[in-house]
């Protein structure tokens, strides 16, 4: 089955630090540019981060750049998103995303003391 | 950043009858525009790409269409699942944004 599954959200304080993971399977990852979406609960959805197949070109949006860590392992077909330095304005569902077809489920992330 | 405003903010439909939901880019973008739909508790639905292309098993009664700065998601007879968020997305420069979302609702 093709799908993309998140892990490693929660509850963090604020200036800790959180690592989200994607498992895909069902499609031959190492070809895909992947993504972090995220989803503050009743907003709007933004683009956090997006990294190239072979991880030559990677983007932040401004308000992670320096914060976040978007990552990827081929051979084990694994997305990741080193977060660190959270506050409040990073609580979301973040949704790991391949190019624009394809998202998981999400999984959210709360930032509070 | 390109900003995407998409009109109306809210629409107030009857099943059968057609949606038209505008985006609008602050900038020409190279019509790498998306289309999305989103329910509450599920994730977001490509329905539309590059401008005009249907997602794989996205029903006829979708499309899209527009260039330059100004795009359009129809939706031709509104079935009951119709009902949802719908968001516009651009990727043609880095950051890749959306626009604010345009809620299709039963009048």
């Amino acid at each position: 089955e093709v799908q993309l599954v998140e892990s490693g959200g929660g509850l963090v304080k604020p200036g800790g630090s959180l690592r989200l993971s994607c498992a895909a399977s069902g499609f031959i990852f190492s070809t895909y540019t992947m993504n972090w979406v995220r989803q503050v609960p009743g907003k709007g959805l933004e683009w956090v981060a997006s990294i190239s197949p072979s991880s030559t070109h990677i983007f932040y949006t401004d308000s992670v750049k320096g914060r976040f860590t978007i990552s990827r392992d081929n051979a084990k077909n694994s997305l990741s998103l080193q977060m660190n330095s959270l506050t409040s304005q990073d609580t979301a569902v973040y949704h790991c995303v391949r190019e624009e077809d394809l998202w998981g489920q999400g999984i959210l992330v709360t930032v509070s003391s | 950043e390109i900003v995407l405003t998409q009109s109306p903010d809210t629409l107030s439909l009857s099943p059968g009858e057609r949606a038209t939901l505008s985006c609008r880019a602050s900038q020409t973008i190279n019509n790498f525009l998306a289309w999305y739909q989103h329910k509450p508790g599920q994730p977001p639905r490509l329905l539309i790409y590059d401008g005009s292309d249907r997602a794989t098993g996205v029903p006829a009664r979708f499309s899209g269409s527009g260039s330059g700065t100004d795009f359009t998601l129809t939706i031709s007879s509104l079935e009951p699942e119709d009902f949802a968020v719908y968001y516009c997305q651009q990727r043609d420069n880095w950051p890749w944004t959306f626009g604010q979302g345009t809620r299709v609702g039963i009048k």
